[in-house]
């Protein structure tokens, strides 16, 4: 079956400007995790979602949000980009919750800001 | 607060020698340990975790990894590194006691193995 889907795979932007990420998940996986992995401060929690609810946040300011929809696919924004915000952005599925075992990760969209 | 650690970023092997990757954890509760490998191109993988049970727990390719909780330490092991091992390795922690813990990385490890 279909692996994670992530689009846009590279995106440009410049400070200030907003963007939006989205992910498809693997057919029949309800829970949705974001990830951000930068040189400096590595491989970073962003949020996790199950039916359509935000089950868990990490430590990022509010300009991070995202959502889920019905048919399992999500999206996350990030509003007044800056520079620190360039980073590739992961986003993984698994049937359900917290289980790291049964999650798949996708390629990631790799987001420059200028 | 939880924390985790790996000591080394990068580590050199031949292939067909052991290798080892070093991970030590901080969690207030019980800790589920886990390893990820990032291959180039290739995006993230989960490779084994640690829940309960036996302090060696064996994952995909050959890699397993023993719990020490007297030593807070989760270190990553192969009998005999490949060329194909070489890749990212991460580390990531759990409060288990936490339905609401978060999961933190490690700083990752770059790992080679040479012909």
């Amino acid at each position: 079956k279909a692996g994670v889907t992530q689009t846009p795979r590279y995106l440009i932007k410049t400070r200030g400007q907003q963007v939006t990420l989205s992910c498809s998940p693997i057919s029949g996986h309800r829970s949705v995790s974001w990830y951000q992995q930068t040189p400096g401060q590595g491989l970073q929690f962003l949020f996790e979602y199950f039916s359509e609810t935000q089950r868990n946040k990490g430590n990022f300011p509010g300009r991070f949000s995202g959502r889920q929809f019905s048919n399992s696919r999500s999206e996350m924004n990030v509003s007044t980009l800056e520079l620190g915000d360039s980073a590739l952005y992961l986003c993984a599925s698994s049937p359900f919750p917290g289980q790291q075992e049964t999650q798949y990760f996708g390629p990631g969209t790799r987001l420059l800001v200028l | 607060a939880q924390s985790v650690a790996q000591p080394e970023d990068q580590v050199n092997v031949a292939e067909g020698n052991p290798l080892t990757v070093k991970c030590t954890y901080s969690v207030s509760g019980n800790p589920y340990l886990f390893w990820y490998v990032q291959y180039p191109n290739r995006g993230l993988q989960f490779l084994l975790k640690y829940i309960t049970g036996d302090n060696l727990v064996k994952g995909s390719y050959g890699f397993e990894a023993e719990f020490n909780k007297s030593q807070t330490s989760f270190h990553l092991k192969k009998p005999s590194a490949l060329v194909s091992d070489s890749a990212l390795y991460f580390c990531a922690v759990r409060d288990g006691g936490s339905s609401a813990s978060k999961i933190i990385f490690g700083s990752g490890t770059r790992l080679s193995i040479r012909p």
